[in-house]
């Protein structure tokens, strides 16, 4: 069984600081990696996709990825309390390339 | 606004009725998604359609039919559900309908089932 694995937290960080979310797959040959946001009673949107090893920046947010140890992280940098949500980890597997396997999500709250 | 809506948005049925979830995409996408999500639980897919053909019939019961008229609308026809079928339900397209685009989701439908 493909799985993603999320820390389901809550994580709580203060304004300004940085908050690191990390995501962890089993299938060793998946290729694409997605970042959604999910605000309480609203639906998933994409914050950040990430195909390459390596980071990607994208004005607050930066991607990481490591495919040799599997897992894949979100920072944001100078959190806000807007960004207060549970923030869901997706990855693509190798072997059925129309299916996306989901983590629980981590819960972040950032406090004024 | 994502360009996908849903209705209704929220759904109280009883487990002899029969309703229909909506889902219609205004973004030109090929490609449409049922996702079931409940509480402590990942996401859980439940189908594609591409180019309104059923791509993934991801071992759903029976009691979910999904209905693709065309590449901008998808159905979902509930019958006899059971409580444990009570869970938001969210509709998804992208571009084409590989793992490797971005989906974007509707606001779903909350459905209780009684």
């Amino acid at each position: 069984q493909k799985e993603v694995e999320q820390n389901s937290g809550p994580l709580s960080v203060p304004e300004g600081a940085i908050a690191s979310l990390n995501c962890t797959y089993s299938d060793r040959g998946s290729q694409s990696f997605f970042w959604y946001r999910q605000y309480s009673g609203k639906s998933p949107e994409l914050i950040m996709f990430i195909y390459s090893n390596g980071d990607k920046e994208d004005g607050r947010f930066t991607a990481q990825l490591n495919k040799a140890s599997q897992y894949v992280s979100l920072l944001i940098r100078d959190s806000q309390p807007s960004d207060s949500a549970t923030y869901l980890c997706a990855v693509n597997g190798a072997g059925n390339n129309r299916k996306l396997i989901w983590g629980l999500g981590t819960s972040l709250a950032v406090n004024p | 606004e994502t360009g996908v809506t849903q209705t209704p948005r929220h759904l109280v049925m009883g487990m002899t009725n029969k309703k229909s979830l909506k889902c219609e995409q205004h973004l030109g996408h090929n490609a449409m998604y049922w996702y079931k999500q409940s509480a402590k639980k990942p996401l859980e897919l439940m189908f594609v359609y591409s180019l309104e053909e059923r791509v993934e019939n991801n071992s759903v019961p029976s009691r979910f039919s999904p209905e693709c008229p065309n590449s901008s609308h998808l159905f979902l026809h509930l019958h006899t559900l059971q409580p444990e079928d009570s869970a938001l339900y969210l509709c998804a397209s992208s571009r084409t309908g590989t793992g490797a685009e971005t989906q974007y989701f509707g606001p779903g439908t909350r459905l209780l089932v009684l």
